[in-house]
C-alpha cells in the first residue's frame, strides 16, 4: 500500500523567511500528487496538482510555488513567508483511477510569526 | 468545472443515534467518483468510503453508508450508531476525467457526540 511521508510536522517561521516543505511516496509510481492547505477549522483548500514529472498547475495565485523533481517527491516553496501562508499543509497522492482513494501524509502545521 | 457543497458546518448527535451529513455536488462529467473522509482533531485525513457514478448500489462500509441520489446529485454519509470517536471533520470530495481527475474537497462538517 502507499505510504507519504511529510516533514517536518511542524514548523515556526518568521514572515519573509523561506519555506520548503517536502513530501516523498513509497508504493506506487506515477502518482497525482497534490499540496493542500487548511486554514483552522476549515476545509481543504487545493494549491498545486501534479499529474507527472514537471507536470504542476497551481490553482490559487499566491506567494507559494510547488515542483516534482521525481516522480515520488513534491515540494512546496516559498521565498518570502507572509503571515497569511500560516495554516496546515497536507501533501496527497492517489492514483489514475477513478475508484483510487487519495492518501494523505501526516501534514505540516505552518505558523509564521 | 467541478463543484462540491457541504451546507452544515456543525452537526450534533447522541451516542447511539444515526446521523447524516449532507454532501452536494456540480460536474458535467457523466463519470464521476465522490468520496467521504473523516478527519480527526489529531490532523490526519482517514478515508470513510467511495461511490462511483455508475455504481448501481448505494455503497456501505461497515457503520458507514452512503445514500447517492444522482438526479439530485447529492451523496449524503449516514453513520449508523454514532460512537463518541465519530467526533471528528467529515469532507466530501469528488473527483471526474473533465476535471484532470482533480481530487476537490467540501468545506467539511464538524460532527460532534454527545454522550
Amino acid at each position: 500500500s502507499q505510504t507519504i511521508h511529510q516533514w517536518p510536522a511542524t514548523l515556526v517561521q518568521p514572515v519573509g523567511s523561506p519555506l520548503s516543505l517536502e513530501c516523498t511516496v513509497e508504493g506506487t509510481s506515477n502518482p497525482n500528487l497534490y499540496w493542500y492547505r487548511q486554514a483552522a477549522g476549515r476545509g481543504l483548500q487545493l494549491l498545486f496538482y501534479s499529474i507527472g514529472i514537471d507536470q504542476i498547475s497551481s490553482e490559487v495565485p499566491q506567494n507559494l510555488s510547488a515542483s516534482r523533481p521525481q516522480d515520488r517527491q513534491f515540494i512546496l516553496s516559498s521565498k518570502k513567508l507572509l503571515l497569511s501562508d500560516s495554516g496546515f499543509y497536507l501533501c496527497a497522492c492517489q492514483g489514475l483511477t477513478l475508484n483510487t482513494e487519495a492518501f494523505f501524509g501526516q501534514g505540516t502545521r505552518l505558523t509564521v510569526v | 468545472a467541478q463543484k462540491i457543497t457541504q451546507t452544515q458546518p456543525g452537526m450534533f448527535v447522541q451516542e447511539k443515534e444515526a446521523v447524516t451529513l449532507d454532501c452536494t455536488y456540480d460536474t458535467s462529467d457523466p463519470s464521476y467518483g465522490l468520496f467521504w473522509y473523516k478527519q480527526p482533531s489529531s490532523g490526519e485525513m482517514i478515508f470513510l468510503i467511495y461511490q462511483g457514478s455508475y455504481d448501481q448500489q448505494n455503497a456501505t462500509e461497515g457503520r458507514y453508508s452512503l445514500n447517492f441520489q444522482k438526479a439530485r446529485k447529492s451523496a449524503n454519509l449516514v453513520i449508523s450508531a454514532s460512537q463518541l470517536g465519530d467526533s471528528a471533520m467529515y469532507f466530501c470530495a469528488m473527483r471526474a476525467p473533465g476535471s484532470n481527475y482533480k481530487l476537490t474537497f467540501g468545506k467539511g462538517t464538524l460532527l460532534t457526540v454527545n454522550p
